[in-house]
């Protein structure tokens, strides 16, 4: 089906543990884009990529790492997870071709860090 | 940083009044500022977008205005139903470059319209 699909769409895991959160889009998008959505914080931006192989860091990038090797998709990793890294995560895209952009979400994957 | 807010966390209507939601900026206006809507355990959706030069922007029951002197935009939902119940979220954005699509967004207002 055409969109924006994340997974996994629930998970849990351990202090120290690398997680890969995935993420994939199917309008050949440019713009690839990752929140995090936590109470008290809204939405922030973490990492965005501009086009394959072109990413660049957000407000809150520490402890992530991002790739985009395809178009389609774009890869959120915790090399090492910590607690503060519980959140709802949010992968967008955008693909306007005039100087603003609308994006579009995922329907988010929740990480809960024990 | 560029900061925005939304003053309300939470508002309360009753079904058939108009909604008013609240979206406050700092520093330098944005090149535009976008509306979201999210329901629980979802992603946003995108639904109007104003930009700096424009004053207000309408679409079937929605309305948003953007004042660069009150450095403030509005949302209203007109004749509001039980299911546009949801948060709403404002978003500032720059224009072009590598700013495209790096939006700052408020923390949100829960809209609960009642029957």
């Amino acid at each position: 089906d055409a969109g924006i699909t994340q997974s996994p769409r629930y998970k849990i895991t351990e202090t120290g543990r690398q997680v890969t959160l995935m993420c994939h889009q199917t309008w050949s998008h440019s713009y690839m884009f990752w929140y995090r959505q936590d109470l008290g914080h809204g939405l922030r931006l973490i990492y965005y990529s501009a086009a394959a192989d072109i990413t660049d860091k957000g407000e809150v990038p520490d402890g992530y790492v991002v790739s985009r090797s395809k178009t389609e998709n774009f890869p959120l990793t915790l090399e090492s997870a910590t607690r503060s890294q519980t959140s709802v995560y949010f992968c967008a895209s955008s693909g306007t071709s005039g100087n603003t952009g609308e994006l579009f979400f995922g329907e988010g994957s929740r990480l809960t860090v024990l | 940083s560029q900061k925005i807010e939304q003053n309300s966390e939470a508002l309360n209507i009753q079904e058939g009044k108009t909604a008013t939601l609240t979206c406050n900026y700092t520093n330098y206006s944005p090149a535009y500022l976008q509306w979201y809507r999210q329901d629980p355990g979802r992603g946003p959706v995108f639904l109007l977008l104003i930009r700096e030069n424009e004053k207000e922007k309408r679409k079937e029951r929605l309305k948003v205005t953007f004042d660069t002197t009150l450095k403030q935009s509005l949302f209203h939902i007109t004749a509001s139903q039980p299911a546009d119940s949801a948060t709403y979220l404002c978003a500032r954005g720059s224009a072009g470059g590598t700013s495209y699509g790096k939006l700052t967004f408020g923390q949100g207002t829960i809209l609960t319209v009642h029957p």
